[in-house]
């Protein structure tokens, strides 16, 4: 099974400060990877797909990079709007989630 | 507009069966994959269970193998999920999700298995 590790489990950043949370991969997944923001009482929202790809409607501060079997989530400037938690998500064999980036602004 | 509605959750004893169902629209639903998961109060997000376009293929975690079956009818637009021998570790709120890479999400059902 693929293990994804996700870091930072929590972060609190200042507004305008640039955030990155990164997932590690057990093994090769190629670009099949996905970021999600999750706000309280809410289902996921689809921010990034196939690694660097945004979704539709998501903020062009939101970006997505790949380096071997390391992914990182980049938030350029923090807005008060992008509080929430932040999961990875592998779909290569199966589907596996991080286990979750918590981000407050501090 | 993409709309995916689930249905069904509830109170259930332990040992107990229980069906979901995800009501999709806006989409073709019979060309696109299926998966269920599951996140418990205050906990991570969990695959429960996912089924390819033409329902012929189905995939499950150890955690629920052999307890969860997902389906769905792609001439009704809707997918299932029939839980049995419910435990207690089963509760959750449980989504149904578009794509193999999901991208649109259902807003959850709650399932909550207690005596």
């Amino acid at each position: 099974d693929i293990q994804m590790t996700q870091s930072p489990a929590s972060l609190s950043a200042s507004l305008e400060e640039i955030v990155t949370i990164t997932c590690q991969a057990s093994q090769d997944i190629g670009n099949w990877l996905a970021w999600y923001q999750q706000k309280p009482g809410k289902s996921p929202q689809l921010l990034i797909y196939g690694a660097t790809s945004l979704a539709d409607g998501v903020p062009s501060r939101f970006s997505g990079s790949r380096s071997g079997t390391q992914y990182s989530l980049k938030i350029s400037r923090l807005q008060v709007e992008d509080i929430g938690i932040y999961y990875c998500l592998q779909a290569y064999s199966a589907l596996t989630f991080g286990s979750g980036t918590k981000l407050e602004i501090k | 507009e993409v709309q995916l509605v689930e249905s069904g959750g509830g109170l259930v004893q332990p040992g107990s069966p229980l069906k979901l169902s995800c009501a999709a629209s806006g989409f073709t639903f019979s060309s696109n994959w299926l998966n269920w998961i599951r996140q418990a109060p205050g906990k991570g997000l969990e695959w429960v269970a996912s089924i390819n376009p033409d329902g012929s293929s189905t995939y499950y975690p150890d955690t629920v193998k052999g307890r969860f079956v997902v389906s769905k009818d792609n001439a009704k637009n809707t997918g299932y999920l029939q839980m049995n021998n419910l435990r207690s570790e089963d509760t959750a709120m449980y989504y149904c999700a578009r794509r193999q890479l999901p991208d649109y999400w259902g807003q959850g059902v709650m399932v909550t298995v207690s005596s």
